[in-house]
C-alpha cells in the first residue's frame, strides 16, 4: 500500500465547476501537509500548506481530518488555468521524510 | 524570488556511462533534494543533504551517489546508467529542517538508450 494515495483522475471539469480531491495517508507520524501543483512538463510548485482548522486561499479551500487521516483541496468557479497535476504531500515528523502522491490530473475545459 | 537551476533540461546517454546532473540554488537553503519522477509513482526521493558534505539516503538511492562539497550545489551521479534509469529528475531546496516548503528545479529528462 502506498503511504500517500490520490484518485489519479484524469477530472473533467467544465470552466466554473467546483471539483474536490482527497488525499490519504497511511503514517501516523505525519506532522505537516500540504498541495503543490504541477503542470505539464513543468516543476511542481507549492500550492497551499494545510492546517488543522482547515484554509482557504482564493478558490482554492483545503482541510485535514487526522482521525481518518486524509486531506482534501476544493477548488471553487474552476479557470482553465487550474488545469494541472495536483499532488498531495505529507511530511513526517522530524523534517525530512517527504512523500509525494502520484498526483490528481485536472482538465478544465471550455 | 527562490530560485534552483539544474544543469541540463535534457540528456541522452548509452548504458553504462557515468552521468553526472548538477543542482545549484541561490538562496542559502541548507536542505538540498534529488528525486525522480516516473508516471503513477510520483515523485521518489533518491538521496538529500542537510549541510555540506552531508547526505542521507532515500527510499532508492541504489545505483545513485551524490556530493554536496559546496552548499550551494548538490550533485547527483549515476555511475553506471541503465535503461531503467530513464527518468525525470528533480532537484529541491528547502531553507532549514522545520521549515519544509520545498523549491524545485525544472527537472533534467534523462534517456538512457
Amino acid at each position: 500500500r502506498k503511504e500517500v494515495e490520490q484518485d489519479p483522475g484524469p477530472f473533467n471539469v467544465p470552466e466554473g465547476a467546483t471539483v474536490a480531491f482527497n488525499c490519504t495517508y497511511s503514517n501516523s507520524a505525519s506532522q505537516s501537509f500540504f498541495w503543490y501543483r504541477q503542470d505539464c512538463r513543468k516543476e511542481p510548485k507549492l500550492l497551499m500548506s494545510v492546517y488543522s482548522s482547515g484554509n482557504e486561499d482564493g478558490r482554492f479551500t483545503a482541510q485535514l481530518n487526522r482521525a481518518s487521516q486524509y486531506i482534501s483541496l476544493l477548488i471553487r468557479d474552476s479557470k482553465l488555468s487550474d488545469s494541472a497535476t495536483y499532488l498531495c504531500v505529507v511530511i513526517l515528523t522530524g523534517g525530512f521524510k517527504t512523500i509525494f502522491g502520484a498526483g490528481t490530473r485536472l482538465f478544465v475545459k471550455a | 524570488d527562490v530560485k534552483v537551476t539544474q544543469s541540463s533540461r535534457y540528456l541522452v546517454k548509452r548504458t553504462g556511462e557515468k552521468v553526472f546532473l548538477e543542482c545549484v540554488q541561490d538562496m542559502d537553503h541548507e536542505n538540498m533534494f534529488w528525486y525522480r519522477q516516473d508516471p503513477g509513482l510520483g515523485l521518489r526521493l533518491i538521496y538529500f543533504s542537510y549541510d555540506v558534505k552531508m547526505k542521507e539516503k532515500g527510499d532508492i538511492p541504489e545505483g545513485y551517489s551524490v556530493s554536496r562539497e559546496k552548499k550551494e550545489r548538490f550533485s547527483l551521479i549515476l555511475e553506471s546508467a541503465s535503461t531503467n534509469q530513464t527518468s525525470m529528475y528533480l532537484c529541491a531546496s528547502s531553507l532549514r529542517r522545520g521549515v519544509e516548503t520545498q523549491y524545485f528545479g525544472p527537472g533534467t529528462r534523462l534517456l538512457v538508450l
